[in-house]
């Protein structure tokens, strides 16, 4: 089983809709969690921690559920420039902290 | 900040050359992670560093695979022989904890022919 496991998609939506992703983690030490935003090329780039007590940043929000293990990301009326693959990350604890990286779900926003 | 910077961007090799990829962490970082992304495995860590000692190297698939991060400005990461199933994309991250998220460097496309 992975360490942190996600819905690949696609996510195929019209700009102004609403999406939400799901994340579930294995480690239940883990201590630190993050979004990651990964355009096509390019490098992944930090979009969001997340926090237990949920965190909102502006159409972005992200909730924590540790009894569960599962972390979700919201995005509210999605523009053409979201889509790209979001990363969940789960960070392992241990003396030395390292994030493990989920293998994406892809976003398309369509007009 | 000129951010992790990496080099070269692309490289393309024939099987059994070595290979060399290069990182500069943003300074004041104290940690400095390896990854290689695939397609088919997505992100993987390959080893990280932490004031330049190396912490973890689980990741590294073989003894093909080196790292080495002789100061708190530069790392190497080597690869010999290359074979064709090492071609992937070479991230190289730095953060100051990992309670802040890692900063990625632009990647190395690597190709193995």
């Amino acid at each position: 089983r992975k360490e942190v496991e996600q819905d690949p998609g696609p996510f195929n939506v019209p700009e102004g809709a609403t999406v939400a992703f799901n994340c579930t983690y294995s480690n239940s030490a883990s201590q630190s969690f993050f979004w990651y935003r990964q355009d096509c090329r390019k490098e992944p780039k930090l979009l969001m921690s997340v926090y237990s007590s949920g965190n909102e940043d502006g159409r972005f929000t992200a909730q924590l559920n540790r009894a569960s293990q599962y972390i979700s990301l919201l995005i509210r009326d999605s523009k053409l420039s979201d889509s790209a693959t979001y990363l969940c990350v789960g960070g392992v604890s241990g003396g030395y902290n390292k994030l493990i990286f989920g293998a994406g779900t892809r976003l398309a926003v369509h007009p | 900040d000129a951010g992790v910077i990496q080099s070269p961007r692309h490289e393309v090799t024939e099987m059994g050359q070595e290979v060399t990829l290069r990182c500069k962490p943003i300074s004041g970082h104290d940690y400095l992670f390896w990854y290689r992304q695939t397609m088919m495995r997505g992100l993987e860590l390959l080893i990280y560093f932490n004031n330049n000692v190396p912490i973890d190297d689980s990741g590294m698939p073989e003894d093909r695979f080196s790292a080495k991060m002789p100061n708190a400005s530069f790392s190497t990461l080597k690869i010999q022989p290359s074979e064709p199933r090492d071609s992937a994309v070479y991230f190289c991250a730095s953060s100051p904890d990992s309670n802040y998220g890692y900063t990625f460097g632009s990647g190395t496309r690597l190709t193995v022919v």
